[in-house]
């Protein structure tokens, strides 16, 4: 069975902070998926990384896709309040269902 | 384009009752997933339909069904409904069969079993 472990559950920083958050696995992922999801809404898709070592940014945001294509990390710079909510990763490997991490609960007090 | 709908949003259900969830894809996506979230387990995967025809099943009881219609339209159902079935239930739809590609998920129906 595929498990995705993120780190760290809760998170809860001054605006203007950085932070990176941790997404773990003993499998290989063909694919590694980010999603945010606030409170009474549907998850919405960040970003796909696909190739071991990749690095994508998205304004403020860097995806990480480890080597091994095992992990992955998101680092956000300077966060703001609209950065609230909850941050999942999910791995993809052949045609079968993505894994979902438990995810990651950010707060950004402004 | 209108986004992936689900109905109800909200849902108040009493042990042992059945309920039935609907999820309406953005037009012209043929497969719908399913999938359960709670605080304890995350997002767990229910099913996956495409093309009315179920691709993949979650290690989930048979008290969970559904059914794709021929307008991509789907339907959940829990029978016999416990109290550790409350959850959000979330609908994602996309384009084709790969399920590897991007995944547009609906609002979520919030199921509360008492």
């Amino acid at each position: 069975t595929q498990l995705l472990e993120q780190s760290p559950q809760f998170l809860s920083i001054q605006e203007g902070e950085n932070l990176t958050v941790y997404c773990n696995s003993s499998s290989v992922f063909s694919s590694l998926q980010w999603y945010r999801q606030e409170p009474g809404e549907g998850p919405v898709l960040l970003v796909t990384v696909v190739t071991g070592g990749e690095v994508k940014k998205l304004k403020r945001l860097t995806f990480q896709f480890g080597d091994a294509r095992k992990d992955s990390s998101l680092h956000i710079t300077a966060a703001q309040p609209g950065d609230t909510g909850l941050y999942l990763c999910a791995g993809g490997s052949g045609n079968t269902p993505l894994v979902f991490g438990k995810g990651t609960r950010l707060s950004v007090i402004a | 384009k209108a986004g992936v709908t689900q109905t109800p949003r909200y849902l108040i259900k009493t042990r042992g009752q059945q309920v039935t969830l609907s999820c309406s894809p953005i037009s012209g996506h043929r497969s719908v997933s399913w999938y359960q979230q709670t605080p304890g387990q995350g997002l767990q995967f229910l099913f996956e339909y495409f093309s009315e025809t179920q691709r993949n099943k979650g290690n989930f009881p048979g008290r969970f069904s559904g059914r794709q219609f021929s307008n991509s339209r789907s339907e959940m159902n829990v029978s016999t409904l416990e109290l550790g079935d409350s959850a959000l239930y979330l609908c994602a739809s996309r384009p084709q069969g790969d399920l590897r590609g991007e995944q547009y998920f609906g609002p979520g129906t919030r199921l509360t079993v008492t």
